[in-house]
């Protein structure tokens, strides 16, 4: 079984300041994927990066990368130039490619103060 | 496209009562998904479909039963509530292949009393 651990459960970061949020897993697949869904107080769950794990490179998306380390079994998420509207809970995710089934963290709580 | 939908957004039950929460995806996918959410506990996986007619366990499967008469459609019972079952429920749907991106619907806050 897969298993998915965010070990910050809140962070706090200034606004225009750069964050990172960490996130491991377990498994013994070697495919598979890996999300980082944000969840505003609207409640709805957003995509916001995704990285193939037969993919060395790192995926960006705008203000949003990822730091990668498949050996460590480690996949970190980095907000640059933090805005007000990044405060949302923040869920990193696994899904195997064999299969649809989508493991999350626990979640960390994001606050950008102004 | 509407995306995924879900009816009702807020429920209120007293314990016992039954009711069935609706999920509807426009976007001709695959692969459904039930989820509840928890303080502190991230989202768990409830049931899953892979198709018409097809349903699987997932993770907390517990007194809760599914149905998927329909592609666009999956529904999610709960037959005779329980306090524990207080939680949000969020609606998935993903096509097969890919990256196995899964698309959210809008939550539905349950309280049972």
């Amino acid at each position: 079984a897969q298993t998915v651990t965010q070990s910050q459960p809140e962070m706090s970061v200034q606004e225009a300041e750069t964050v990172t949020l960490s996130c491991t897993y377990d498994t013994s697949e070697s495919n598979y994927y890996l999300f980082w869904y944000k969840q505003p107080p609207s409640r709805q769950m957003i995509l916001v990066i995704r990285q193939e794990a037969y993919k060395q490179q790192n995926a960006t998306e705008n203000r949003f990368s990822v730091n990668f380390q498949k050996a460590a079994k480690s996949f970190s998420l980095k907000i640059s130039d933090s805005q007000l509207g990044d405060t949302a809970m923040y869920f990193c995710a696994f899904s195997l490619t064999s299969g649809s089934r989508l493991t999350f963290g626990e979640g960390t709580q994001l606050t950008v103060n102004p | 496209n509407a995306g995924v939908t879900q009816t009702p957004k807020f429920r209120v039950l007293k314990t016992g009562q039954s009711m069935t929460l609706l999920c509807a995806q426009d976007m001709n996918h695959e692969y459904m998904y039930w989820y509840r959410q928890d303080p502190g506990m991230g989202l768990r996986l409830i049931h899953y479909s892979v198709g018409e007619g097809t349903t699987a366990k997932g993770e907390v499967p517990d007194g809760y039963n599914v149905s998927r008469l329909k592609k666009q459609n999956f529904l999610l019972g709960l037959e005779s509530a329980a306090p524990s079952q207080t939680s949000v429920y969020f609606c998935a749907s993903s096509y097969y292949g890919g990256t196995y991106e899964q698309y959210f619907g809008p939550g539905t806050r349950l309280t049972v009393t």
